[in-house]
Parts: structure tokens; sequence; C-alpha cells
């Protein structure tokens, strides 16, 4: 099956709550990826966490890299109606080739 | 920069007819993607250019579908003849190879094409 799969899950919380999300993938990755697509746009890059990386911050974004388990979160702190999206994980598995996961749908309710 | 520029935004076509999605790419990205979103299959990648050459296109799907970049800053992807389950969103996603000395695997996606095929 596709590498980059997260749990395929809609959630929906409230404006300042952490929203987490998860991700795994069955083979070697070079790095992994989070996007976020807002309703009717493309995705837009959020972060990206080597395979020798264990944690990565961005602002309110923190993603974790378990290489062991092949798994990656992704958590977004205080939460706001803007972060409304679907959020989507993508393995890099050589040759810039990125394998995209389902996605996961997130409602932030201001 | 504006960004990938993708056209037609939307596109409702009959089947059978001949469909040609647009693509340019940000100026001095050396490598472009078309992927295609369905709610079944998710986000699938269909083929990707590295310096205007076709590098992978075991993702296009059928003999129907074919893909070209003549130049850096264009790129076509064209059904032909197109059917209903060629319905879905085509992105086209560029990425720079390098940037500052140092490799770039971030993509930038465009706005998309939505296609319906009745």
């Amino acid at each position: 099956s596709q590498q980059g799969e997260e749990d395929p899950q809609a959630l929906s919380i409230q404006e300042g709550e952490n929203a987490t999300m998860n991700c795994s993938y069955k083979t070697s990755i070079n790095n992994l990826q989070w996007y976020r697509q807002n309703s009717g746009r493309g995705l837009v890059h959020l972060i990206l966490i080597r395979s020798n990386e264990r944690e990565k911050h961005s602002g309110r974004l923190r993603v974790t890299l378990d290489t062991s388990k092949k798994s990656s979160s992704l958590l977004i702190t205080a939460s706001r109606a803007a972060d409304t999206a679907s959020y989507f994980c993508a393995t890099d598995y050589g040759n810039n080739r990125l394998a995209f996961g389902k996605g996961n749908q997130v409602v932030v309710i201001p | 920069d504006a960004g990938v520029i993708q056209s037609p935004r939307h596109e409702v076509t009959e089947m059978g007819q001949e469909v040609t999605l647009r693509c340019k790419p940000i100026s001095g990205h050396n490598s472009l993607f078309w992927y295609r979103q369905t709610m079944m299959r998710g986000l699938e990648l269909l083929i990707y250019f590295n310096n205007n050459v076709p590098i992978d296109d075991s993702g296009m799907p059928e003999d129907r579908f074919s893909a070209k970049m003549p130049n850096a800053s264009f790129s076509t992807l064209k059904i032909q003849p197109s059917e209903p389950r060629d319905s879905a969103v085509y992105f086209c996603a560029s990425s720079p190879i390098y940037l500052r000395g140092e490799i770039q695997e971030t993509q930038y996606f465009g706005p998309g094409t939505r296609l319906l095929v009745l």
C-alpha cells in the first residue's frame, strides 16, 4: 500500500486546543514532510523532517519521527480556526518523489 | 513570484473529448510533477520531469494520458479520449533541485484543475 498513511480520522477540536495526527510508513525514507490543504486549494508545505532527526519545530507546529516504528506525528498547538484544513504526510523515497497519505481532516471550532 | 500556475481551473467535458491541462512552474525550478487527487485514491503521482526530461511516468494510468514539457516554463497533461473515471483534481507541482547549495525536497503546488468528465 502507499507509503505515508495517516490515521484515517477526522478531528474536530475547539479553538485553542492542540491537534495531533499520526502517519505511518512502510519502507526506508530520506525524509518525511507534512502538507496542508485548504478546501479547494493546492497543498502547502508545512515542515520537513529528515530520517536522522527525531523532532522538529516550526512556529506552532511540532513534528516527531520514529524511524524504528516508521511513524511520525504532527502536533498543532493552540489551534486557530484558520488551521481548519486537511493535513497530509508525504514520504520521500528518493529522487524527489513523494508518496502522500490520504489526509487527515481537521476542523477547528471557533 | 506568482507561484505555480495552472489552467484551466475548472473543466467540464463530455466523455470521448480531448482534455489538455496546462502548468507553468515557478521560475528556476528544475523538477515538475503532475498529480491526480480523488477521494478514493488520494493524491497519486502521475509523472515527473527533471530539467524538462520525463523521469518516471509509471503513475500514468493508461495510454490515454500523455504529458510533455517542451521548455522549462511550460508543461501539459493531455487525456485523449477522456472518460468519466478521469474526473478528479489534477495538480501540478514544481521544486528546485538545489537552493543556496542545498538539495531541496519541498514541492510547491499549483491550485489544481478540477476536471469533470460527463
